[in-house]
């Protein structure tokens, strides 16, 4: 059973214009949130977190905005850029220590 | 900036063969982790260690083992590797201080069985 779902497998965006990636989960004992990025032949990089306490983080381009009752959290990039084309991948845990599950990945493709 | 480096971008190797991924990461980082990636699939979990000597198992265990000898290097051991192997391997890293403190990922083993 999947506890951490991205439901788009792929999202297209214009350069300039808001890049909106959604992640649902099941577990309601998560309360780590984060997201990754990764381009081809790399390892995923570190994002953004957001712990359950927060209902939005904010760090630059990038905004995560957790809502807890429905179990949804959302990664906007604001304003969307060509370099920003990779697969994002959400991942929560119990805990700042727990393990992370990931879900299956977005592949945002930013065209110029 | 921390860094988590694996040994080998790219590997092939036959089926039957006892193959090892080798991790090191230089942050002085306890735990230590080992991911596969498959399209469609995501990051799913093998192996974690929290310290020296210590491992558990993840989600999807079974085909592998592993070894914490050092604080710094923890290794993936495919016992007698299958084509259902073939994959990207991802190690990462993190420290137990507390605050939000993320996964530290390598670049990835693509490891290929023949």
């Amino acid at each position: 059973d999947q506890q951490v779902k991205q439901n788009s497998p792929s999202l297209s965006v214009q350069e300039g214009r808001i890049s909106i990636l959604n992640c649902d989960y099941t577990n309601s004992m998560f309360d780590y949130f984060l997201w990754y990025k990764k381009y081809p032949a790399e390892g995923p990089t570190f994002l953004i977190s957001i712990s359950s306490i927060k209902d939005k983080n904010e760090d630059g381009r990038f905004t995560v905005f957790l809502n807890k009752s429905a179990k949804h959290l959302s990664l906007h990039i604001v304003p969307s850029q060509p370099g920003d084309s990779a697969v994002y991948f959400c991942a929560a845990s119990e805990g700042s220590q727990g393990n992370l599950i990931f879900g299956k990945g977005t592949k945002l493709s930013v065209k110029p | 900036d921390v860094k988590v480096t694996q040994s080998s971008r790219y590997l092939v190797k036959r089926t039957g063969e006892k193959v090892f991924l080798e991790c090191v990461q230089d942050m002085d980082h306890e735990n230590m982790f080992w991911y596969r990636q498959d399209p469609g699939l995501g990051l799913r979990l093998i192996y974690f260690s929290y310290d020296v000597k210590m491992k558990e198992k993840g989600d999807i265990p079974e085909g592998y083992s592993v070894s914490r000898e050092k604080k710094e290097r923890f290794s993936l051991i495919l016992e007698s590797a299958s084509t259902n192997q073939t994959s990207m391997y991802l190690c990462a890293s993190s420290s137990i201080v507390q605050g939000l403190e993320p996964q530290h990922f390598g670049d990835g083993t693509r490891l290929s069985i023949l």
